[in-house]
């Protein structure tokens, strides 16, 4: 069975940095079948897809939040990250991270159970 | 970006009703359309994908048709356990994905 569980801290001051670890169990990280993903979800709002990415490195960013955010993965530690810079109070939400199907349609089928981040002094 | 629009916002039923949720994209997006449920304190789980594939493991109850612009999620005969919220998202277009604004089930 695929895990996958976010770290980080759950409070960051505004102007400061993001950053969420994603360890993965029961899977790799370095398979080319899946790309590896960060979705939010502000509270009382939908989901946002942030970005992903593959074991190449490749990665493929949201537009709204490109200039902020760096996803990078490390094979050995089978993890991947999320950095998100210059955080406001607007970035406060829960941090999904995820594992997506390369192909047929693209499916997130692995979720960890999110981790609330909030922006605040 | 594609637009998921999905209707209703909110829904009350109980156990054992047929329940239809819709969601709408702002342009086709051919059969590239997943359903999510999400629970409070537990993952989101995958339930549909390609519009009308069911995820291994997934109650049959559940069921997703369409293509193009439209498409529905349809739970056949509701159980306590399916009272959540429900997601559709696109993934035609990678720049970027897009979800729908949910639907939320609750027992009337």
């Amino acid at each position: 069975q695929v895990r996958l569980q976010e770290s980080g801290p759950g409070l960051v001051k505004p102007s400061q940095t993001l950053s969420l670890t994603c360890t993965v169990s029961g899977g790799s990280v370095s398979s080319g079948n899946y790309y590896w993903s960060w979705i939010r979800q502000p509270a009382g709002k939908g989901l946002e897809w942030i970005g992903r990415i593959y074991t190449s490195g490749s990665t493929t960013y949201n537009p709204s939040l490109k200039s902020r955010v760096t996803i990078s993965i490390d094979t050995s530690q089978n993890q991947f990250s999320l950095i998100l810079s210059s955080v406001t109070a607007a970035d406060t939400a829960v941090y999904y991270c995820a594992r997506e199907v390369s192909g047929s349609y693209y499916p997130i089928d692995y979720w960890g159970q999110g981790t609330l981040v909030t922006v605040s002094s | 970006d594609i637009q998921m629009t999905q209707s209703p916002s909110s829904l009350s039923a109980s156990v054992g009703d047929r329940v239809t949720i819709t969601c709408r994209a702002s342009q086709t997006i051919i059969s590239y359309l997943n359903w999510y449920q999400l629970s409070p304190g537990k993952a989101p789980k995958l339930l549909i994908y390609g519009a009308s594939s069911l995820q291994s493991g997934v109650p049959s109850r559940f069921s997703g048709t369409g293509s193009g612009t439209n498409f529905t999620l349809t739970l056949s005969s509701l159980h306590p356990e399916d009272f959540a919220t429900y997601y559709c998202q696109q993934s035609y277009s990678s720049l970027p994905y897009t979800f729908g604004q949910g639907t939320n089930l609750e027992i009337k």
